[in-house]
């Protein structure tokens, strides 16, 4: 069973290009959150996807970013018009179910990231 | 808003030394979780602690829940040079749309000597 998937790992942008991460979760996964994590620093949750429905966002940048998360392929999240502040480390995290239930069904687990230079 | 926060940020270690890592949360929380980071790569999922009272252990690691004192600890017992790389914990969100949420303290970089 193969984890959750990212690519690219590594991207490299210049000032005013496009971005495009890709995160595969794990099979039977239909929960998906991005999360940024700026050098030295913690990971900052950006938004949370189930599949063709963005439930909340409140972690991403007003402009510039979105995400999707369509009923096939994977979930993506573009950034357009990259500035030197979004060279950071992106992670992608899915989840089997979410609920009130206290098991670890509602784990999430984490991609390998991709990392995001902008020259 | 859910705040975490670690302490110590830095912590520097000798082998065969014990210490602990702090993790205080703001408000209420259904779950808590610790992952370990090293350079350049993932997040791996150490411990998830999801009532009052839970105390999990793997090798040298032992993570424990205090919900009342919205406390978190990770002890490490006789350290040695492999457990060096950083530790966060997270806490989850509870209830409203945004349930299962992370939000992650700042991390704690543990470093051990010989």
């Amino acid at each position: 069973n193969a984890g959750v998937m990212q690519n690219p790992r590594h991207l490299v942008r210049r000032r005013g290009q496009e971005a495009r991460l890709r995160c595969s979760p794990m099979k039977g996964h239909s929960h998906v959150y991005w999360y940024r994590q700026l050098p030295e620093e913690g990971l900052k949750f950006m938004v949370y996807l189930q599949k063709e429905n963005i439930i909340d966002e409140s972690g991403m940048p007003k402009e510039r970013f979105s995400a999707e998360f369509p009923k096939e392929g994977p979930s993506i999240l573009r950034i357009q018009q990259v500035v030197r502040g979004d060279s950071a480390a992106y992670f992608c995290a899915s989840s089997l179910r979410i609920g009130r239930i206290r098991s670890s069904y509602n784990e999430q687990f984490f991609g390998p990231g991709t990392r995001l230079t902008v020259l | 808003e859910l705040k975490v926060e670690q302490n110590p940020l830095f912590l520097s270690m000798q082998e065969g030394k014990n210490y602990t890592i702090y993790c205080n949360y703001s408000t209420t929380s259904d779950r808590l979780y610790w992952y370990r980071q090293d350079p350049g790569k993932s997040l791996e999922s150490l411990f998830v602690l999801l009532s009052n009272g839970a105390v999990k252990q793997e090798g040298r690691l032992m993570a424990s829940l205090d919900t009342k004192a919205r406390l978190s600890t990770l002890h490490i017992t006789a350290a040695v040079h492999d457990l060096s790389a950083t530790y966060f914990c997270a806490a989850c969100n509870a209830g409203g749309t945004s349930y299962g949420k992370l939000t992650f303290g700042q991390g704690t970089i543990l470093t051990v000597h010989p």
